[in-house]
């Protein structure tokens, strides 16, 4: 039982345009997201955070957005770079434990 | 700040014998460090939460006497494949949570990749 989902597993944009990376998840009791990005033969990096009781998060080029009512949350990545194209993983978290979405291939296309 | 290493990087072993993967955070100290396996395009699983001084807490479906974790130091944590067989290749990262940095964020190892003739 899947219970974050990252339905999209690749994404193709254009360097400056805006890349959004979409998840969703069943249980209702997560209520701490997280992104992450990850390089090749590499260990996941954190990239931002939000809260259950927040409904957007800004840091620089990326923010992040939760529905609540629609158990969805989005990554938006602005202006994209090429050195953003990478895997990126949503995690959710209950009582400490985080689980992890199948990821999103992001190629950003100079 | 926050790094996590992880040792070997790569790993060949024999079917049948026993390897050692190390984690450790090196500027911090980590109450809690976890092990994860993922598999080709596919997403990070969760193996065992690795609590310094106790027991690991095991996921569903991961057998703990094949997969043998210490975690004997604020900054070291081992996770032990017991008479591997080609079906335990995969890479396997760990990540350490640091409890005075930011609530949940988990700072993670860069990998090892196991392969099991």
């Amino acid at each position: 039982d899947q219970q974050v989902k990252q339905n999209s597993p690749s994404l193709s944009v254009q360097e400056g345009r805006i890349s959004i990376l979409n998840c969703d998840y069943t249980n209702s009791m997560f209520d701490y997201f997280l992104w992450y990005k990850k390089y090749p033969a590499e260990g996941p990096t954190f990239l931002i955070s939000i809260s259950s009781i927040k409904d957007k998060n800004e840091d620089g080029r990326f923010t992040v957005f939760l529905n609540k009512s629609a158990k969805h949350l989005s990554l938006h990545i602005v202006p994209s770079q090429p050195g953003d194209s990478a895997v990126y993983f949503c995690a959710a978290s209950a009582r400490q434990k985080v689980t992890f979405g199948t990821g999103t291939k992001l190629q950003v296309i100079p | 700040g926050a790094v996590v290493s992880q040792h070997p990087s790569w790993v060949i072993c024999k079917s049948g014998t026993s390897v050692k993967i190390e984690c450790r955070s090196l500027d911090f100290q980590a109450t809690t460090m976890f092990w994860y396996r993922q598999f080709p395009k596919q997403s990070l699983m969760l193996m065992a939460t690795s609590n310094e001084g106790s027991k690991a807490t095991y996921e569903q479906g991961v057998e703990k006497d094949k997969f043998l974790i210490n975690h004997a130091s604020l900054t070291l944590s081992t996770l032990t494949v017991t008479s591997a067989h080609p079906e335990d290749s995969s890479f396997y990262i760990c990540s350490a949570r640091d409890s005075k940095r930011r609530r949940l964020e988990q700072f993670f190892g860069p990998g090892t990749r196991l392969t099991v003739l």
